[in-house]
């Protein structure tokens, strides 16, 4: 199975500000990665898939960038609402699998 | 607009079985393959089982595979897990989700269910 690796495991940061968040594939995975964002109580929500395609809906503050085994996920001038968890899944080969997760908290 | 409510969680003694189902609604529920995948508290995602849209296809994880089952019923629009011979680390919170097609990513998810497996 690919192994996914995110960093960092947590992440402070203010609205306004921008952060990365980091995944990296034990293998190539051509550009074949998807972004998820966890909030409590709420269905996750599907952020980028491809890589760096937004999905429909999402604003565009967000974005997706990588490929083979290296992504990031930008958030650019941060809103509230996007503090929670963040999870990169690899969707190149079965079984899919997740990273562990980045947990962006309001500084 | 697509939703997806899971059903059937709870406590269960391990080695018993439980039934999950996902009743979903507001697109065509045959059209499209389905999965499950869980959360064990404070831990990440586990793609645990996926159905091909008309359910002849079927996959499982590792760790799932000769004790789970995933099922469906198109008529109904619902996604079913049938867990057997439950064990403590099964606990976690299941969520039903929908493969876009075959991107091999998830474009909806429901809130969850969780269960509890302990004596």
């Amino acid at each position: 199975d690919v192994q996914m690796t995110q960093s960092p495991y947590n992440l402070a940061a203010s609205p306004g500000e921008s952060v990365s968040i980091n995944c990296k594939a034990s293998k190539s995975i051509s550009k074949y990665l998807a972004w998820y964002q966890q909030k409590p109580g709420k269905a996750n929500k599907l952020l980028i898939y491809d890589g760096s395609t937004l999905q429909s809906g999402i604003p565009s503050r967000f974005s997706g960038s990588g490929s083979g085994t290296d992504f990031t996920l930008t958030i650019r001038s941060l809103e509230p609402e996007d503090f929670g968890l963040y999870y990169c899944q690899q969707h190149n080969e079965y079984p899919p699998t997740f990273g562990g997760g980045t947990k962006l908290e309001l500084k | 607009e697509v939703q997806l409510v899971e059903s059937g969680g709870g406590l269960v003694q391990p080695g018993r079985s439980l039934k999950l189902s996902c009743a979903a609604s507001g697109f065509t529920f045959s059209d499209y393959n389905m999965a499950w995948v869980r959360q064990a508290p404070t831990k990440g995602l586990e793609w645990v089982a996926s159905i091909s849209y008309g359910g002849s296809n079927t996959h499982y994880g590792d760790s799932v595979k000769g004790r789970f089952t995933i099922s469906r019923d198109n008529a109904k629009s619902t996604l079913y897990l049938q867990m057997d011979s439950l064990r403590s680390e099964d606990t976690a919170t299941y969520y039903c989700a929908r493969p876009y097609y075959s991107g091999g990513y998830f474009d909806y998810w429901g809130q969850g269910v969780m269960v509890t497996v302990s004596s």
